[in-house]
Protein backbone atom coordinates (compact mmCIF):
# COMPACT_ATOMS: atom_id res chain seq x y z
CA UNK A 1 0.00 0.00 0.00
CA UNK A 2 1.46 3.33 -0.71
CA UNK A 3 2.87 5.89 2.11
CA UNK A 4 1.00 8.92 0.83
CA UNK A 5 -3.01 8.76 -0.20
CA UNK A 6 -4.54 10.87 -2.02
CA UNK A 7 -8.16 11.17 -2.62
CA UNK A 8 -9.74 11.90 -5.14
CA UNK A 9 -7.40 11.38 -8.30
CA UNK A 10 -9.55 13.14 -10.51
CA UNK A 11 -12.15 15.83 -10.12
CA UNK A 12 -14.04 17.99 -12.02
CA UNK A 13 -15.99 21.21 -10.84
CA UNK A 14 -17.55 24.13 -11.27
CA UNK A 15 -16.92 27.96 -11.04
CA UNK A 16 -17.85 28.75 -7.23
CA UNK A 17 -18.07 25.25 -5.96
CA UNK A 18 -16.69 24.65 -2.64
CA UNK A 19 -14.51 21.30 -3.09
CA UNK A 20 -12.34 19.24 -0.71
CA UNK A 21 -8.85 17.62 -1.17
CA UNK A 22 -7.96 14.77 1.21
CA UNK A 23 -4.34 13.28 2.10
CA UNK A 24 -3.73 10.65 4.15
CA UNK A 25 -0.23 9.10 5.05
CA UNK A 26 0.82 5.95 7.11
CA UNK A 27 4.81 7.17 7.08
CA UNK A 28 4.12 8.43 11.04
CA UNK A 29 5.58 11.81 9.88
CA UNK A 30 4.36 15.22 11.76
CA UNK A 31 5.40 17.26 8.77
CA UNK A 32 2.75 17.78 5.80
CA UNK A 33 2.72 19.28 3.05
CA UNK A 34 0.37 20.90 0.15
CA UNK A 35 1.84 22.10 -3.30
CA UNK A 36 0.06 22.82 -6.85
CA UNK A 37 2.07 22.34 -9.96
CA UNK A 38 1.36 24.08 -12.76
CA UNK A 39 2.86 23.50 -16.55
CA UNK A 40 6.23 25.64 -16.50
CA UNK A 41 5.72 26.89 -12.93
CA UNK A 42 7.13 24.02 -11.01
CA UNK A 43 5.42 23.25 -7.70
CA UNK A 44 4.31 25.34 -5.57
CA UNK A 45 3.84 25.15 -1.57
CA UNK A 46 0.12 26.28 -0.72
CA UNK A 47 0.00 25.25 3.01
CA UNK A 48 2.54 23.25 5.71
CA UNK A 49 1.69 21.80 9.04
CA UNK A 50 4.18 20.40 11.27
CA UNK A 51 1.82 19.37 13.77
CA UNK A 52 -1.55 18.87 14.35
CA UNK A 53 -1.54 22.25 16.01
CA UNK A 54 0.89 24.01 13.89
CA UNK A 55 -0.58 25.57 10.50
CA UNK A 56 1.36 27.90 8.12
CA UNK A 57 0.90 29.59 4.95
CA UNK A 58 2.76 28.81 1.44
CA UNK A 59 3.56 31.20 -1.12
CA UNK A 60 0.67 30.82 -2.85
CA UNK A 61 -1.96 30.25 0.16
CA UNK A 62 -5.18 32.66 -1.44
CA UNK A 63 -8.29 30.99 -2.35
CA UNK A 64 -6.84 28.04 -0.47
CA UNK A 65 -7.53 26.65 3.46
CA UNK A 66 -6.67 23.88 4.96
CA UNK A 67 -7.54 21.35 8.24
CA UNK A 68 -5.04 19.06 9.88
CA UNK A 69 -7.09 16.13 11.38
CA UNK A 70 -4.59 14.40 12.56
CA UNK A 71 -1.51 13.28 12.45
CA UNK A 72 -2.01 11.19 9.41
CA UNK A 73 -4.77 13.53 7.81
CA UNK A 74 -4.07 16.75 5.87
CA UNK A 75 -6.86 18.00 3.90
CA UNK A 76 -7.09 21.55 1.27
CA UNK A 77 -10.47 23.43 0.72
CA UNK A 78 -11.37 25.50 -2.08
CA UNK A 79 -13.65 27.79 -0.83
CA UNK A 80 -15.37 29.30 -4.34
CA UNK A 81 -13.26 27.35 -7.12
CA UNK A 82 -11.81 29.63 -9.84
CA UNK A 83 -10.89 28.15 -13.41
CA UNK A 84 -7.30 29.42 -12.57
CA UNK A 85 -7.18 26.66 -9.74
CA UNK A 86 -6.95 23.88 -12.49
CA UNK A 87 -3.98 22.62 -11.47
CA UNK A 88 -2.35 19.17 -10.48
CA UNK A 89 -2.06 19.19 -6.62
CA UNK A 90 0.44 17.07 -4.37
CA UNK A 91 0.81 16.30 -0.43
CA UNK A 92 3.60 15.65 0.89
CA UNK A 93 4.65 14.28 3.99
CA UNK A 94 8.54 14.63 5.86
CA UNK A 95 9.97 13.92 9.07
CA UNK A 96 13.25 16.00 9.46
CA UNK A 97 16.62 14.36 10.55
CA UNK A 98 18.81 16.57 11.86
CA UNK A 99 16.65 19.81 10.27
CA UNK A 100 17.55 18.15 6.92
CA UNK A 101 14.36 17.95 5.06
CA UNK A 102 13.24 15.21 2.43
CA UNK A 103 9.87 15.34 1.54
CA UNK A 104 7.72 12.11 0.11
CA UNK A 105 5.02 12.68 -2.06
CA UNK A 106 1.27 11.52 -2.76
CA UNK A 107 0.23 10.46 -6.31
CA UNK A 108 -1.42 13.17 -7.08
CA UNK A 109 -4.91 14.88 -7.76
CA UNK A 110 -5.84 16.57 -11.03
CA UNK A 111 -8.46 19.23 -10.90
CA UNK A 112 -10.33 20.65 -13.43
CA UNK A 113 -12.63 23.38 -12.81
CA UNK A 114 -14.89 24.99 -14.92
CA UNK B 1 15.53 35.21 -2.71
CA UNK B 2 15.91 31.70 -2.78
CA UNK B 3 16.10 30.89 -6.36
CA UNK B 4 16.17 27.13 -8.66
CA UNK B 5 17.39 27.09 -12.10
CA UNK B 6 17.26 23.35 -14.04
CA UNK B 7 18.75 23.21 -17.63
CA UNK B 8 17.66 22.22 -20.22
CA UNK B 9 14.16 22.28 -20.44
CA UNK B 10 14.10 19.15 -22.06
CA UNK B 11 16.39 16.50 -23.41
CA UNK B 12 16.36 13.65 -25.77
CA UNK B 13 19.13 10.90 -25.85
CA UNK B 14 19.39 7.97 -27.74
CA UNK B 15 19.74 4.81 -25.29
CA UNK B 16 23.26 4.52 -24.22
CA UNK B 17 23.64 8.21 -24.88
CA UNK B 18 25.27 9.67 -21.35
CA UNK B 19 24.61 12.96 -20.53
CA UNK B 20 24.06 15.56 -17.53
CA UNK B 21 21.12 17.98 -16.14
CA UNK B 22 22.22 20.82 -14.61
CA UNK B 23 20.47 22.44 -11.44
CA UNK B 24 21.63 26.30 -10.68
CA UNK B 25 20.70 27.35 -7.05
CA UNK B 26 21.04 30.41 -5.32
CA UNK B 27 19.99 29.86 -1.22
CA UNK B 28 21.03 32.04 1.67
CA UNK B 29 22.21 29.19 3.32
CA UNK B 30 22.26 25.99 1.68
CA UNK B 31 20.88 22.78 4.30
CA UNK B 32 20.36 20.54 1.55
CA UNK B 33 19.74 19.76 -2.29
CA UNK B 34 17.30 17.26 -3.65
CA UNK B 35 16.80 15.35 -6.72
CA UNK B 36 13.47 13.52 -7.85
CA UNK B 37 12.06 11.65 -10.39
CA UNK B 38 8.58 12.75 -11.77
CA UNK B 39 6.51 10.20 -14.50
CA UNK B 40 3.69 11.56 -16.28
CA UNK B 41 0.70 12.09 -13.77
CA UNK B 42 2.41 10.75 -11.26
CA UNK B 43 4.10 12.56 -7.67
CA UNK B 44 7.49 13.12 -7.79
CA UNK B 45 9.69 10.39 -6.56
CA UNK B 46 12.92 10.70 -4.29
CA UNK B 47 15.94 9.89 -5.79
CA UNK B 48 18.87 11.91 -3.68
CA UNK B 49 19.71 14.21 -1.31
CA UNK B 50 23.07 16.61 -1.29
CA UNK B 51 24.41 18.52 1.75
CA UNK B 52 27.96 19.79 1.35
CA UNK B 53 29.72 21.01 -1.98
CA UNK B 54 32.04 17.98 -3.07
CA UNK B 55 29.55 15.53 -2.27
CA UNK B 56 28.20 12.41 -4.64
CA UNK B 57 25.88 9.90 -4.48
CA UNK B 58 24.69 7.24 -6.84
CA UNK B 59 21.73 4.95 -7.60
CA UNK B 60 21.87 2.59 -10.63
CA UNK B 61 22.46 5.17 -13.51
CA UNK B 62 21.99 8.23 -12.05
CA UNK B 63 25.22 10.07 -10.17
CA UNK B 64 24.35 13.35 -8.40
CA UNK B 65 26.83 15.92 -7.63
CA UNK B 66 27.36 19.01 -5.97
CA UNK B 67 29.46 22.33 -5.78
CA UNK B 68 28.66 25.46 -4.14
CA UNK B 69 26.75 26.93 -6.91
CA UNK B 70 24.92 24.35 -8.71
CA UNK B 71 24.26 20.28 -8.65
CA UNK B 72 24.96 18.02 -11.96
CA UNK B 73 22.82 15.03 -12.63
CA UNK B 74 24.38 12.15 -14.51
CA UNK B 75 22.71 9.76 -16.60
CA UNK B 76 25.32 7.11 -17.94
CA UNK B 77 24.10 4.31 -20.87
CA UNK B 78 20.11 5.71 -20.13
CA UNK B 79 17.47 3.10 -21.20
CA UNK B 80 14.15 4.41 -22.30
CA UNK B 81 12.68 3.71 -18.51
CA UNK B 82 15.12 7.01 -17.67
CA UNK B 83 12.77 8.65 -19.54
CA UNK B 84 10.78 11.32 -17.04
CA UNK B 85 11.15 14.76 -15.50
CA UNK B 86 14.02 15.21 -12.38
CA UNK B 87 13.07 17.79 -10.63
CA UNK B 88 15.50 19.39 -8.47
CA UNK B 89 14.73 21.54 -4.81
CA UNK B 90 17.03 23.28 -2.57
CA UNK B 91 16.30 24.01 1.88
CA UNK B 92 17.83 26.71 2.81
CA UNK B 93 19.41 26.83 6.44
CA UNK B 94 17.02 29.96 7.69
CA UNK B 95 13.61 28.19 6.50
CA UNK B 96 12.05 24.84 6.49
CA UNK B 97 10.58 24.59 3.18
CA UNK B 98 11.76 23.32 0.07
CA UNK B 99 12.33 25.68 -3.16
CA UNK B 100 11.77 23.66 -6.74
CA UNK B 101 13.22 24.18 -10.21
CA UNK B 102 11.17 24.06 -12.90
CA UNK B 103 12.24 20.22 -14.03
CA UNK B 104 14.22 18.81 -16.78
CA UNK B 105 12.24 16.60 -19.40
CA UNK B 106 14.47 13.50 -20.37
CA UNK B 107 13.25 11.70 -23.19
CA UNK B 108 15.25 8.20 -24.01
CA UNK B 109 14.57 6.80 -27.28
CA UNK B 110 15.57 3.46 -27.94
Amino acid sequence: DADVTQTPRNRITKTGKRIMLECSQTKGHDRMYWYRQDPGLGLRLIYYSFDVKDINKGEISDGYSVSRQAQAKFSLSLESAIPNQTALYFCATSDPNRGRETQYFGPGTRLLVL
Amino acid sequence: EDQVTQSPEALRLQEGESSSLNCSYTVSGLRGLFWYRQDPGKGPEFLFTLYSAGEEKEKERLKATLTKKESFLHITAPKPEDSATYLCAVQATSFQKLVFGTGTRLLVSP
